[in-house]
């Protein structure tokens, strides 16, 4: 099984473009997330979904959106890159228990 | 914001030395869980504690879950080079959402 799948890995962005990371899941959990880790602060909840059609913000969901039209799909989108989104994107899902991530993707904003 | 403070953020110690990570919180959790992250990869489950009091061995791990299920803690015998990585523990709260602590680089010298 492929688990959770990130695409880009990495990725450079100039201050106010647009992007969207990819996130798919092969496991038919429900809920999904998306987190930033940053140093020294863990991983913060950025959005997450309780399943196809269901959304809701995190504690740090500023700059960023997200839709939920499958199980499989939670893409997160930068409407507007700014340098504080520089940071490794990490995307999990979950049933009972434990959250699978994926590879994780680098942004750079400069 | 559910906040996890672990300590302490660094530790390097040698091969075969004992050592304890903390994770803190002032909120209580439904469960509590603790991963283990490799450079460029997300984090992994290594276990998840649910019981006020509870401790659970996974071979020369222990991890204990405090009796009012706002704290825990990782204990590592004999460490070994292939404990190193970042140690990160995640409690489940609103939402059936996870927090996580701040990280605890362990880094073991042979």
């Amino acid at each position: 099984n492929a688990g959770v799948t990130q695409t880009p890995k990495f990725q450079v962005l100039k201050t106010g473009q647009s992007m969207t990371l990819q996130c798919a899941q092969d496991m038919n959990h429900e809920y999904m997330s998306w987190y930033r880790q940053d140093p020294g602060m863990g991983l913060r909840l950025i959005h997450y979904s309780v399943g196809a059609g269901i959304t809701d913000q995190g504690e740090v969901p500023n700059g960023y959106n997200v839709s939920r039209s499958t199980t499989e799909d939670f893409p997160l989108r930068l409407l507007s890159a700014a340098p504080s989104q520089t940071s490794v994107y990490f995307c999990a899902s979950r049933r009972q228990g434990s959250a699978f991530f994926g590879q994780g993707t680098r942004l750079t904003v400069v | 914001t559910q906040l996890l403070e672990q300590s302490p953020q660094f530790l390097s110690i040698q091969e075969g030395e004992n050592l304890t990570v903390y994770c803190n919180s002032s909120s209580v959790f439904s469960s509590l869980q603790w991963y283990r992250q490799e450079p460029g990869e997300g984090p992994v489950l290594l276990v998840t504690v649910v019981t006020g009091g509870e401790v659970k061995k996974l071979k020369r791990l222990t991890f204990q879950f405090g009796d009012a299920r706002k704290d825990s803690s990782l204990h590592i015998t004999a460490a070994q080079p292939g404990d190193t990585g970042l140690y990160l523990c995640a409690g489940e709260g609103g939402a059936n959402n996870l927090f996580f602590g701040t990280g605890t680089r362990l880094t073991v010298i042979p």
